[in-house]
């Protein structure tokens, strides 16, 4: 994958615990955003941090980017059971006329009733 | 709030056959994005349009072409399918980029492609 690798690739865990996903990219990016997936579904947008941010809060979400690594993770507070998704986070690069979203591995992730 | 709207939602072709998958932005959002999802894998970038001109290419095969009308939607026409085109196949728009600005993307709900 051109995006780098997502940490885990599946995740499972119980209601109430925190979830947390990594991602790693390679290349220079204007933000990096993550999605949500129901299964066969659509994508849902859930946060947004600019390059320039090192932590963002949305509700039970925390992410945060780490611009010389190249990664960010997402957090997922007090987990409930319609928290199970795919979970992909992307990253966004415009150099004028070009720009689009370059999507990474999903992460799966189970919570457990 | 309006979304995004992508038109059919199902579609069943057969191989050599042509489709035409249709997608209507978020009302001012001048840009539009075409991804593709295959089975168990993320979304990989097609093309995308900003003022009816196409702004930038990914993985699109020849066989595909698309456009972006004066209203601002979009059509992917899909020619000589084959059985490897069968995804999801999504629509995003957003207000165009620009340096020093961040817009999310706002996607549809997709189009599920079936060819046998």
């Amino acid at each position: 994958s051109q995006q780098g690798e997502e940490d885990p690739q599946a995740l499972s865990i119980q209601e109430g615990e925190n979830a947390t996903m990594n991602c790693s990219y390679k290349t220079s990016i204007n933000n990096l955003q993550w999605y949500r997936q129901n299964s066969g579904r659509g994508l849902v947008h859930l946060i947004l941090i600019r390059s320039n941010e090192r932590e963002k809060h949305s509700g039970r979400l925390r992410v945060t980017l780490d611009t010389s690594k190249k990664s960010s993770s997402l957090l997922i507070t007090a987990s409930r059971a319609a928290d199970t998704a795919s979970y992909f986070c992307a990253t966004f690069f415009y150099t004028g006329a070009n720009s689009k979203l370059t999507f990474g591995k999903g992460i799966t992730l189970s919570v457990r009733p | 709030a309006a979304g995004v709207i992508q038109s059919p939602r199902h579609l069943i072709k057969e191989k050599r056959e042509t489709a035409t998958l249709k997608c209507y932005p978020i009302p001012r959002h001048d840009t539009v994005y075409w991804y593709q999802q295959g089975p168990g894998q993320d979304p990989q970038f097609l093309i995308s349009f900003y003022e009816k001109m196409q702004s930038d290419k990914g993985s699109i095969p020849d066989r595909f072409s698309a456009q972006q009308f004066s209203d601002y939607h979009s059509e992917l026409n899909m020619s000589s399918l084959e059985l490897g085109d069968s995804a999801l196949y999504f629509c995003a728009s957003s207000p165009r980029p620009r340096t020093g600005m961040s817009y999310e993307q706002y996607f549809g709900p997709g189009t599920r492609l079936t060819v046998t």
